[in-house]
């Protein structure tokens, strides 16, 4: 099955600063991309997602960029507020598929 | 704009006891999930259910699980006879079709 490895666990930044996280997955039939933004005890909000017909899909100052040829995608944030604190999911699935595979999380800090 | 609900927000139980979580899907969505999150780890999928079956289900989700459609808004979750490794939140989320999955605020389980 899908394996969804996430990194950092941990990252503070600056607030201004620009915020990456990294994910990578195992299998290659994976094709739709999420990532969740969770706030303490709160529900997993989606903020973004890409598929694998597109290597970058940008809203805002949130973006998304996909190698699927190496099997990893990144979620990068720009100018980053105190809001942007949460712990940041990222996922994987065959679209259509069933279940979503979730990495294990980085908890963004953003230091004022 | 139309969100899963969930209910209770907490629920806590003792060893043994049977409990029913339960979730109300967004309306015209017809594809449901169960997730659970223990405390710090990430998402883990449980089960998915259309059409009135279970189409697919993680390796957590053993005998002790059961999922049921009662009507036409609500989805359950029953863990039959609770265990103190069971303490988690349970997030429900629902998608319509060609779409992503929306999940519910969580209920946190808490096995005394």
């Amino acid at each position: 099955g899908e394996n969804v490895e996430q990194h950092p666990s941990t990252l503070s930044v600056q607030e201004g600063d620009s915020a990456v996280i990294k994910c990578t997955y195992s299998d290659s039939a994976s094709n739709y991309f999420p990532w969740y933004k969770q706030e303490l005890g709160k529900r997993p909000q989606l903020i973004i997602d890409i598929r694998s017909n597109v290597g970058e899909k940008k809203d805002q100052r949130i973006a998304v960029t996909l190698n699927k040829t190496a099997k990893h995608f990144s979620l990068h944030i720009t100018e980053t507020q105190p809001e942007d604190s949460a712990v940041y999911f990222c996922a994987a699935t065959l679209w259509g598929n069933e279940k979503l595979t979730f990495g294990t999380g980085t908890r963004l800090t953003i230091i004022p | 704009e139309p969100e899963v609900t969930q209910t209770p927000s907490h629920q806590v139980t003792q060893m043994g006891q049977e409990v029913i979580l339960r979730c109300v899907p967004i309306s015209n969505h017809l594809y449901f999930y169960w997730y659970r999150q223990i405390l710090g780890q990430k998402v883990e999928f449980l089960v998915s259910f259309y059409n009135n079956e279970i189409s697919e289900k993680s390796e957590i989700f053993d005998d002790q699980f059961s999922v049921e459609r009662p009507d036409g808004s609500n989805f359950t979750l029953k863990i039959r006879s609770t265990k103190l490794e069971d303490s988690a939140m349970y997030f429900c989320a629902s998608r319509a079709v060609a779409d992503t999955q929306y999940f519910g605020p969580g209920t946190r389980l808490t096995v005394l």
